[in-house]
């Protein structure tokens, strides 16, 4: 079945350690989404890739960095964690084709920061 | 600003106790109305998408409606497996959605 995977489910990293998470799609879609979801909120787009065009929030912190190396993969840096930024963080895709599509979702990476 | 409000925030029913979810959004350029399904610990999984006012969908026990500021989610006969949160997002601009915060809904049995 085609689907969004995101890799690994639970991620335990210490403040300050850079941690890498993964993201893979077998949809072949164009636009890739990163958002950030903390407890009983909604989920908050980070930035998102449009074929290889990088396009960034005016409001995400410079700690958090993104590679689209290929159209199947997409990662997501966070280079010094702070516990601030412990969160489920979402990876999504969505053809991009026309605006309005559905955007389908991974299972979310769980980051721990200690 | 552009906006998305869900209401109640919480709610929990009897199995079988239908209701009803409301998101009211603001935003300009409506580029489709769309609800997900998430469950503790998920990602999202998408459950409909409405473009038009008084466009309707179904799925077995959810019935999703779209007014011009309005979208309803109608759980009708709820069981307990119906319990999740139910995230509404209303898409604009460039590839983008605005989410609210979500209905969490607990059905009793």
């Amino acid at each position: 079945d085609a689907m969004v995977i995101q890799n690994p489910r639970y991620q335990v990293t210490q403040f300050g350690k850079p941690v890498t998470l993964s993201c893979s799609q077998t949809l072949n879609h164009n636009v890739m989404y990163w958002y950030q979801q903390k407890s009983s909120q909604a989920p908050k787009l980070l930035f998102h890739y449009y074929d290889k065009d990088f396009n960034n929030e005016a409001d995400t912190p410079d700690n958090f960095q993104s590679r689209r190396p290929n159209t199947s993969f997409c990662f997501l840096d966070i280079r010094s964690p702070g516990l601030g930024d412990a969160a489920m963080y979402l990876c999504a895709t969505s053809t991009g084709l026309a605006g309005g599509e559905t955007q389908y979702f991974g299972p979310g990476t769980r980051l721990l920061v200690l | 600003e552009d906006q998305v409000t869900q209401s109640p925030e919480a709610l929990r029913l009897q199995e079988g106790e239908s209701s009803s979810l409301n998101c009211s959004y603001t935003v300009s350029g409506l580029r489709g109305l769309f609800w997900y399904r998430q469950d503790p610990g998920k990602g999202p999984e998408f459950l409909f998408t409405l473009y038009s006012a008084g466009e309707e969908k179904e799925k077995e026990r959810l019935k999703a409606t779209l007014t011009k500021k309005e979208s309803f989610l109608h759980i009708t006969a709820p069981k307990p497996e119906d319990s999740a949160t139910y995230l509404c997002a209303a898409g604009y601009g460039n590839n983008r959605l605005a989410f609210g915060k979500g209905n969490q809904v607990v059905v009793i049995p």
